[in-house]
């Protein structure tokens, strides 16, 4: 069965300071990875997925197969930056049901 | 369209009552889905739909546990003789049905049940 792991619950970082926050995920196919985030009291949102290749608001992750990561990383956290993030993963043939870690409560201290 | 709504935003019912909440998608959404998100988790998958027919239910939690999309527009998702264990924030996304399209998530309806 798919498995997502987030082995932070809570990752502190000073304003400006590098930031990469861990998933791990366990499947024996080809599944689409996500990066969902919710600020606080907002809806859950996307940030990024892995086909999309894309750094949004200064992110990127790289799906990395050999290790079955999908770290997300930013050089240099803002405050703005602070939410949860949930990496989740999903493939085709279960109607893209998405399976969620248990996210990571990102704090950017000023 | 202002995206995905769920109603009621809150429940608190007494254990032993039945609830049941509504989800309405994007309009041309043609994908909906059930999560249930419990404290310091992730949200966890229930059941979904493609268009009126609900492809999978497997997951939902026990047969107490079921959902409706009668014409493939709204969506209900019915909790029968609720237990303190069913207190849980409930979501509902939708999405388009061509590969890995976003799912779009709604506000969530958090379900206390004393």
């Amino acid at each position: 069965a798919q498995r997502v792991t987030q082995p932070e619950k809570l990752l502190s970082v000073f304003k400006g300071a590098p930031v990469e926050l861990k998933c791990n995920y366990s499947y024996s196919g080809s599944p689409e990875l996500f990066w969902y985030v919710q600020y606080s009291r907002q809806r859950l949102q996307l940030l990024l997925r892995h086909i999309s290749r894309e750094s949004i608001k200064g992110f990127t992750a790289d799906l990395n197969k050999g290790e079955t990561s999908f770290h997300l990383k930013k050089p240099f956290a803002q405050e703005e930056d602070s939410a949860m993030y949930y990496c989740a993963l999903s493939y085709s043939n279960a109607g893209n049901m998405l399976t969620f870690g248990g996210g990571t409560r990102l704090m950017v201290k000023p | 369209d202002t995206g995905v709504s769920q109603d009621p935003r809150h429940k608190i019912t007494k254990r032993g009552q039945n609830v049941t909440f509504r989800c309405d998608p994007i309009s041309e959404h043609n994908r909906l889905y059930w999560y249930r998100q419990t404290l310091g988790q992730g949200p966890e998958f229930l059941t979904y739909f493609q268009n009126e027919a609900q492809l999978e239910k497997s997951r939902l939690l026990s047969d107490r546990f079921s959902a409706e999309r009668p014409k493939g527009s709204f969506s209900t998702l019915e909790i029968q003789r609720t237990e303190q264990g069913d207190s849980a924030m409930y979501l509902c996304a939708s999405s388009l049905a061509w590969g890995a399209e976003t799912q779009y998530f709604g506000p969530g309806t958090r379900l206390l049940v004393l």
